[in-house]
């Protein structure tokens, strides 16, 4: 079973539509911690966002937006306002315990495709 | 600060030919990750350095592949022989502190083409 799943393999809105990326996770460890990365054209990975188990709160940045919610598993992001520099391939990922002297793996989704048009 | 180094940024070989993929982490960081991004497979951890140790090999996919750091500041990925499959686009990352629970810097990738 898929750990990370980002339903949505490609995503196309018009510049200043607000869009939701979608990420459900897995896991049964009580503490792991979850991330968004965005890579753009140009191909190198950007850090988003890091996020605990233990902190539930939503975070705001600028235009993006983070909603965190344990009890449906998922950790979605939204763009407010997209511009055409938000295209870009999103990434969440989960880092979770391996049980080996506190070795937590990262575990990237499929990725979603968010194309925005001018 | 400098990032993450990574190079060649381009590589095209022949099938049989040995390929080494070099990195330079960010300085002070302590964790260093290779990994292989394709369209079918997505972003795949291929190993995990901490203290120049690998503790996690497990996604290294074959013995045709071997990673070593033989200090904090140098890492390379050696493929031999390469085959065509192996072409993807290869990253390095880094992180300050232990695992994976730390936000790992990536650098701007290796691609590797095998013909």
């Amino acid at each position: 079973a898929q750990k990370v799943t980002q339903a949505q393999t490609e995503i196309s809105v018009v510049e200043k539509e607000d869009v939701t990326l979608d990420c459900v996770y897995e896991t049964r460890d009580t503490t792991y911690y979850l991330f968004w990365y965005k890579q753009p054209p140009s191909g190198e990975l950007v850090f988003l966002i890091r996020r605990n188990s233990f902190d539930e709160q939503n975070e705001i940045s600028g235009r993006y937006s983070w909603n965190f919610q344990k009890s449906t598993s998922s950790f979605n992001f939204t763009i407010t306002a997209s511009q055409v520099v938000d295209s870009a391939v999103y990434f969440c990922a989960l880092s979770e315990d391996m049980n080996s002297g506190g070795y937590q793996k990262v575990t990237f989704g499929t990725g979603t495709k968010l194309q925005v048009i001018p | 600060d400098a990032g993450v180094i990574q190079s060649p940024r381009h590589e095209v070989t022949e099938m049989g030919q040995e390929v080494t993929l070099r990195c330079k982490p960010i300085s002070g960081h302590n964790s260093l990750f290779w990994y292989r991004q394709t369209m079918m497979r997505g972003l795949e951890l291929l190993i995990y350095f901490n203290n120049n140790v690998p503790i996690d090999d497990s996604g290294m996919p074959e013995d045709r592949f071997s990673a070593k750091m033989p200090n904090a500041s140098f890492s390379t990925l050696k493929i031999q022989p390469s085959e065509p499959r192996d072409s993807a686009v290869y990253f390095c990352a880094s992180s300050p502190g232990f695992s994976g629970t730390d936000t790992q810097y990536f650098g701007p990738g290796t691609r590797l083409t095998v013909l």
